[in-house]
């Protein structure tokens, strides 16, 4: 069965503090996928990877890095959370882009930063 | 840049009334069109993709329609029943990247 797991489902820090979240799927995909999703604004495209060692940025990546150092883990980092990073953040994988492939989600990160 | 629309943003149907939900989007140049299913506080299951060639998809009683020329997707659902109260999303692939419209939350009253 297709899995994607992430780190925590339930995150709290303090503003400043640098915070990791993981992701890690099972199905050998080449693409993953971070997105933050908040209220009426849907899912929004932080980085995505095609490949080990390599990123795109996508259409809010500041105050956000991210690794991809083995295939089936990819890491989203907040260098010096903000209260604005409060949000929902999930992890997505897929198989090749340009066919008939569907993205695969995590459970999803849920952090606060007071 | 492409653009996700759709409405309406929330609906409530008592049940056995079919469902209509609607996806708009700017770019007509997509790989795909997906639509997905969001339980709260949970992350996203897919339930239908159509690609860019084809017209509709089916699985039980949901079916999805694809017009690119018109920049519009339908996701019809039939009979509706409470299990099927969520929040349903539908996104767009553009060269590999997906983008979301901000989804329409579903209630289906017994």
């Amino acid at each position: 069965d297709v899995k994607v797991t992430q780190s925590s489902r339930y995150l709290v820090k303090r503003t400043g503090e640098k915070v990791f979240l993981e992701c890690v799927q099972d199905m050998d995909h080449e693409n993953m996928f971070w997105y933050r999703q908040d209220p009426g604004l849907g899912l929004r495209l932080i980085y995505f990877s095609y490949d080990v060692k390599m990123k795109e940025k996508g259409d809010i990546p500041e105050g956000y890095s991210v690794s991809r150092e083995k295939k089936e883990r990819f890491s989203l980092i907040l260098e010096s959370a903000s209260t604005n990073q409060t949000s929902m953040y999930l992890c997505a994988s897929s198989l090749l882009s340009g066919k008939k492939e569907t993205q695969y989600f995590g459970p999803g990160t849920r952090l606060l930063v007071l | 840049k492409q653009e996700v629309t759709q409405i309406p943003a929330a609906l409530s149907v008592p049940e056995g009334e079919n469902l209509v939900l609607n996806c708009s989007f700017t770019d007509s140049a997509i790989y795909n069109l997906q639509w997905f299913r969001q339980d709260p506080g949970k992350g996203l299951t897919s339930l239908l993709l159509i690609q860019s060639s084809q017209r509709e998809q089916t699985s039980g009683r949901l079916n999805a329609s694809l017009d690119k020329s018109s920049g519009r997707s339908t996701l019809y659902i039939a009979a509706s029943q409470p299990g099927d109260s969520a929040t349903y999303l539908c996104a767009a692939d553009s060269w590999g990247k997906f983008q979301f419209g901000a989804g329409t939350q579903v209630v289906v009253t017994p």
